[in-house]
């Protein structure tokens, strides 16, 4: 039972152009969300995270959108690099973010310069 | 400062055998977290240690069990290999009052069960 998901396997998007990467979850306990970056060979490298008492949590090029009715996140990255080209993976947490990651399956975002 | 490390970075195991990971933990974290990322999928949270003991744990059978040591490093223990275990399997560090808000991430150990 995957509580959550990223709908979209991969992404193309032109440099200096904005990134969406969105994700849903089922599980109404989770109440922190966090993004993670991943390079091929590399471990998931924390990104930006989220409580759930927000609803925006923005932090340079990287801004993060909650929406809890429609229990969904989004990533905007502003303006793409093509350094930013990696897989995203959104992953949520229950009690705070005490407890353990549920992550989703990842998109592959490829910024094409 | 290093961060997680893991190892092996790499091996191959045939189907039945015994296999052991290490992890050592980022400096000043408490608590070690393995997760499982079978290819095409994202991680899956395999179990947790803290003071030595398993704290939590998901939803793996018994064939997987670990152990941390007094310095915080952990070993990830599988037994009787099957195909379907062939992943990456990832080691995250964390402080325990800090939750998942402040863990790491190791580079991983790619098993490949043949």
């Amino acid at each position: 039972d995957q509580q959550v998901k990223q709908n979209s396997p991969s992404l193309s998007v032109q440099e200096g152009r904005i990134s969406i990467l969105n994700c849903d979850y089922t599980n109404s306990m989770f109440d922190y969300f966090l993004w993670y970056k991943k390079y091929p060979a590399e471990g998931p490298t924390f990104l930006i995270s989220i409580s759930s008492i927000k609803d925006k949590n923005e932090d340079g090029r990287f801004t993060v959108f909650l929406n809890k009715s429609a229990k969904h996140l989004s990533l905007h990255i502003v303006p793409s690099q093509p350094g930013d080209s990696a897989v995203y993976f959104c992953a949520a947490s229950a009690r705070g973010g005490a407890n353990n990651l549920f992550f989703g399956t990842g998109t592959r975002l490829t910024v094409i310069p | 400062d290093a961060g997680v490390t893991q190892s092996p970075t790499h091996l191959i195991k045939t189907r039945g055998q015994q296999v052991t990971l290490r992890c050592s933990p980022k400096s000043g974290h408490d608590t070690v977290s393995w997760y499982q990322q079978a290819l095409g999928q994202g991680p899956q949270f395999i179990f947790q240690y803290y003071e030595e003991e398993e704290r939590q744990r998901g939803n793996f059978p018994d064939r997987f069990s670990g152990h941390q040591f007094p310095n915080y490093s952990s070993e990830l223990n599988v037994n009787a290999l099957l195909l379907g275990d062939s992943a990456l399997y990832l080691c995250a560090s964390s402080l325990v009052d800090r939750g998942v808000a402040e863990a790491f991430f190791g580079q991983g150990t790619r098993l490949t069960v043949v």
